[in-house]
């Protein structure tokens, strides 16, 4: 398996601009997850889905904020506007809870700079 | 609410000596416990889960102890190198969440 794959590796724009970052979590695995690192917060979990459905989006930080999961294969995360501060890296990760062990696997990140 | 700490938060030591890295979680109602390496603008990459019902995992050089009832976890390093030079992070899983602690930033030199 290729493991969780993200896109874009690395995103560039101006604040306003809408941001969508993408997902494909391993195959066969039921929960998908986004966080945010940054040097000041650390990894914040921002919203979770579980079979495709979105269980806990505590973590999204504002309206601006938004993740969909239309299918088992593919996630999206988009900041519309997006501002300076929303420059961090974002990981997708995924996970099968029962069966297995339950065990976490990340993507590369987005590296996210917003000027 | 779960919240999970590492001290140290730096470490800096010479080359073949044993590490011991901490987490400490304060709701011991956990489904599993896992540890993870990241490299700097990396991602993370698993080293050890440990299960609820478990006392330990090894890996190679690491071993990782969870103590349920005390909250807390260790994760052991044998004869550290410079190539283990990375940021270390537990992370506890709840019913779903997976909580991340602050990290320990662990440098061995030669």
């Amino acid at each position: 398996d290729a493991g969780v794959i993200q896109s874009p590796r690395h995103e560039v724009t101006e604040m306003g601009q809408e941001v969508t970052l993408r997902c494909k979590p391993i195959s066969g695995h039921d929960y998908l997850f986004w966080y945010r690192q940054t040097m000041m917060r650390g990894l914040e979990l921002l919203i979770y889905f579980n079979n495709n459905v979105p269980i806990d989006d505590s973590g999204m930080p504002e309206d601006r904020f938004s993740a969909k999961m239309p299918n088992a294969s593919f996630s999206t995360l988009k900041i519309q506007p997006s501002e300076p501060r929303d420059s961090a890296v974002y990981f997708c990760a995924s996970s099968l809870l029962a069966g297995n062990t339950g065990e976490l696997f990340f993507g590369e990140g987005s590296r996210l700079t917003v000027l | 609410k779960q919240e999970v700490t590492q001290i140290p938060a730096a470490l800096s030591v010479p080359e073949g000596e044993n590490l011991v890295l901490n987490c400490s979680f304060t709701d011991s109602a956990i489904y599993n416990l896992q540890w993870f390496r990241q490299d700097p603008g990396k991602g993370l990459t698993s080293l050890l889960l440990i299960q609820s019902s478990q006392r330990e995992q090894t890996s190679g050089r690491l071993n990782a102890s969870l103590d349920k009832s005390s909250g807390r976890s260790t994760l052991y390093i044998a004869a550290s190198q410079p190539g283990d030079s990375a940021t270390y992070l537990c992370a506890v899983r709840g019913a779903d969440k997976l909580i991340f602690g602050t990290g320990t930033r662990l440098q061995v030199f030669p």
